[in-house]
């Protein structure tokens, strides 16, 4: 079974500083995606990154990156120069297609909170 | 603005009632996802539909039900209501991860509260 871990269930940064929220996946696929979600306090899901399995070079938006390590499994996060608004719940989830289409499997989330 | 609509955002009701929460996917896409957030908790995947067909089931409790209709928007509904079930449910739907990521777009959420 497709299965993601987060094993940070809270997290502090100090502002301005870096953080890496942990992501671990569970897959027997070849071909998958792997997304990072931002659920701030007001509730909506936010698309923050994307890393397909076929791609070579970690994906960047902005002040996100996905350190991808596809041998170990592992889809990190990457927030550099955290910011008070980067305070939110982060959700890793995974991407497959089967015979019945797409579907997505989420983390259990990491709660960030960035200190001023 | 993700492009998919969520009504009503908010719904008080007591236990035993029966409530219907309708989301509309963004224009094109053909897929659509409820999952369901209690307190402080993930996202709970309960059921998907796949142009108007029903793809893949979660832990979705035998009193919900959903169905997505021919203009591919979607209801969930939720009868013999109980305390438990008050929670945020997320209606996503996706596209063909062809020229896009083929990432989910969330709708805002239906907060439901049963009294």
């Amino acid at each position: 079974a497709q299965k993601i871990t987060q094993t940070q269930p809270g997290m502090f940064v100090q502002e301005k500083e870096a953080v890496t929220l942990d992501c671990t996946y569970d897959t027997s696929d070849q071909s998958y995606g792997l997304f990072w979600y931002k659920q701030p306090s007001s509730g909506e899901m936010i698309f923050l990154i994307y890393q397909g399995s076929y791609d070579e070079q970690n994906a960047t938006e902005g002040r996100y990156s996905l350190n991808f390590q596809k041998a170990r499994k592992s889809a990190n996060l990457v927030i550099s120069a955290s910011q008070l608004g980067d305070s939110a719940m982060y959700f890793c989830a995974m991407r497959r297609t089967d015979n019945y289409g797409q579907n997505f499997v989420f983390g259990p989330g990491t709660r960030l909170s960035v200190l001023p | 603005d993700s492009g998919v609509t969520q009504t009503p955002k908010h719904l008080i009701t007591a236990t035993g009632q029966r409530v219907t929460l309708r989301c509309s996917p963004r224009s094109g896409d053909l897929s659509v996802y409820w999952y369901q957030q209690s307190l402080d908790q993930g996202l709970q995947f309960l059921i998907q539909y796949y142009n108007g067909e029903e793809r893949a089931k979660g832990n979705i409790l035998e009193r919900f039900s959903a169905q997505q209709f021919p203009d591919l928007h979607s209801e969930l509904n939720l009868s013999s209501l109980e305390l438990g079930d008050s929670a945020l449910y997320f209606c996503a739907s996706s596209g063909l991860a062809l020229a896009n990521t083929g990432e989910l777009f969330f709708g805002e959420g239906s907060r439901l509260t049963v009294l």
